[in-house]
């Protein structure tokens, strides 16, 4: 069975600052989705990034980026310049490619923006 | 308009009640979703339908019975509620199709309070 562990239960970050987002994951698999989702304390749950396991480019979206190492199965989320507003609840998740549709979820990494 | 809409935000209710979620999607999916989200954070998934047919059902109490009247809808009833039930319940949607980017887009979820 698929396991998803993001190791860092919280984080802390400078405005403005880079900070990285742990996230390793177990599969016997070849071909999957992996997910970063963003929890703020609004609680909706919003897709920050995603990445397609038979790409070797790293998926980017503005300040967001990925660092998908397939061989080590690890995937981080890279947040530069970070802001007040990235606060929040950060989880990795992985989909297979065939199966149940089923998404498997990380503990969640929570990260803080100091101003 | 929103696209996965559950309704009621919150709910507050006494041990031993009957109570339903209810969870409507207009993104055209294909598959949905019932996950619970702990007091810790943790997202684990519940049930999950494809075409209105039941696919995924991990072990979760009996008490609990969900029920797809069509592909947009996903409602979820509990029976007899326990103070363990307080919760965030999320419902999501995504496309099973090999074309489609697979995200899984969430709703605003539910927090259950038994007292």
């Amino acid at each position: 069975a698929q396991t998803v562990t993001q190791s860092q239960p919280e984080m802390s970050v400078q405005e403005a600052e880079t900070v990285t987002l742990s996230c390793t994951y177990d599969t016997s698999e070849s071909d999957y989705y992996l997910f970063w989702y963003k929890q703020p304390p609004s609680r909706q749950m919003i897709l920050v990034i995603r990445q397609e396991a038979y790409k070797q480019q790293n998926a980017t979206e503005n300040r967001f980026s990925v660092n998908f190492q397939k061989a080590a199965k690890s995937f981080s989320l890279k947040i530069s310049d970070s802001q007040l507003g990235d606060a929040a609840m950060y989880f990795c998740a992985y989909r297979s490619v065939s199966g149940t549709y089923k998404y498997i979820f990380g503990t969640g990494t929570r990260l803080k923006v100091l101003a | 308009d929103t696209a996965v809409s559950q309704t009621p935000k919150y709910l507050v209710t006494q041990m031993g009640n009957d109570k339903s979620i209810k969870c409507e999607q207009n993104l055209g999916h294909d598959t949905m979703y019932w996950y619970k989200q702990d007091s810790k954070k943790f997202l684990k998934i519940m049930f999950s339908y494809n075409n209105k047919e039941l696919i995924i059902n991990e072990t979760v109490p009996n008490r609990f019975s969900p029920k797809s009247p069509d592909k947009a809808h996903l409602n979820l009833h509990i029976n007899s509620l326990e103070l363990g039930d307080s919760a965030v319940y999320f419902c999501a949607s995504s496309h099973s199709g090999s074309l489609a980017k697979n995200i899984q887009y969430f709703g605003a979820g539910t927090r259950l309070s038994v007292l």
